[in-house]
C-alpha cells in the first residue's frame, strides 16, 4: 500500500483550473514532486521542490504544500494535459522513495 | 543532456531472476545523483524499486528488499537491477531514472522503459 494517497480520477473543463492532491505524513517533512504520464510514455517531471518547474514545462503547472498535503494545480487546463499524474516523495523514514497511486485527469 | 536506456531480456521464467541494465549517456554516473529503478505493472501505478549512489550505497523498497539487488559499474557508466524469485506479479514496464536526493527529491531524467513479462 502507498504511503501517499491520491484521488483516482479528476475531471476539469477545458480552460478551467484543477487541483490534484496528494496526502501523506511524510509530506510534513519532504516536498512532493509531480509527474505527468501519457499512455505508452515514460513519466515526465512537471513540478519539484517548493514550486519549481523543469525547463519546458508550461507555467500553467504549479505546486504547493500545506501540512500533510501537496497539490498540483493546472491553471487553464488544455486538452494535452489529459494524463495520469503521480506524486512522489520520500517515505516517513526518509530512506526510500514512494509514489502516490496516481490521478487520472480528464479534460472535458 | 543526460539520457538513460534500459536493456535486458523481455521474458523471464517464473522463479528466475530478472536482470536489467541502464546505460547512462551524456553525463557521468559518478555525479551527485542517485540512480533509480521504478516499475509499472500493466494498467497500474508507479512503484519505486530502489536506488544507488556511485559509491555503492543503496536503498530498497522494503516490500522488495529481500529479492532486489542494484549495482553500479562506473567503468561502463551504467547501473543494473536484479530481481530474484520472480512471479507473474513482477510483470511490468521497468524504468530507470536519475534522482536528486537531498534538499529536494525528484527524478528528472527517465529512460523510455522496457517491458518484462514473467511467463513460462
Amino acid at each position: 500500500s502507498s504511503e501517499l494517497t491520491q484521488d483516482p480520477a479528476v475531471s476539469v473543463a477545458l480552460g478551467q483550473t484543477v487541483r490534484i492532491t496528494c496526502q501523506g505524513d511524510s509530506l510534513r517533512s519532504y516536498y512532493a514532486s509531480w509527474y505527468q504520464q501519457k499512455p505508452g510514455q515514460a513519466p515526465v517531471l512537471v513540478i519539484y521542490g517548493k514550486n519549481n518547474r523543469p525547463s519546458g514545462i508550461p507555467d500553467r503547472f504549479s505546486g504547493s504544500s500545506s501540512g500533510n498535503t501537496a497539490s498540483l494545480t493546472i491553471t487553464g487546463a488544455q486538452a494535452e494535459d489529459e494524463a495520469d499524474y503521480y506524486c512522489n516523495s520520500r517515505d516517513s523514514s526518509g530512506n526510500n522513495g514512494v509514489f502516490g497511486g496516481g490521478t487520472k485527469l480528464t479534460v472535458l | 543532456q543526460v539520457q538513460l536506456q534500459e536493456s535486458g531480456p523481455g521474458l523471464v521464467k517464473p522463479s528466475g531472476t530478472l536482470s536489467l541494465t541502464c546505460a547512462v549517456s551524456g553525463g557521468s554516473i559518478s555525479s551527485s545523483n542517485w540512480w533509480s529503478w521504478v516499475r509499472q505493472p500493466p494498467g497500474k501505478g508507479l512503484e519505486w524499486i530502489g536506488e544507488i549512489y556511485h559509491s555503492g550505497s543503496t536503498n530498497y523498497n522494503p516490500s522488495l528488499k529481500s529479492r532486489v539487488t542494484i549495482s553500479v559499474d562506473k567503468s561502463k557508466n551504467q547501473f543494473s537491477l536484479k530481481l530474484s524469485s520472480v512471479t507473474a506479479a513482477d510483470t511490468a514496464v521497468y524504468y530507470c531514472a536519475r534522482a536528486m536526493v537531498g534538499g529536494n527529491y525528484y527524478m528528472d531524467v527517465w529512460g523510455k522503459g522496457t517491458t518484462v513479462t514473467v511467463s513460462s
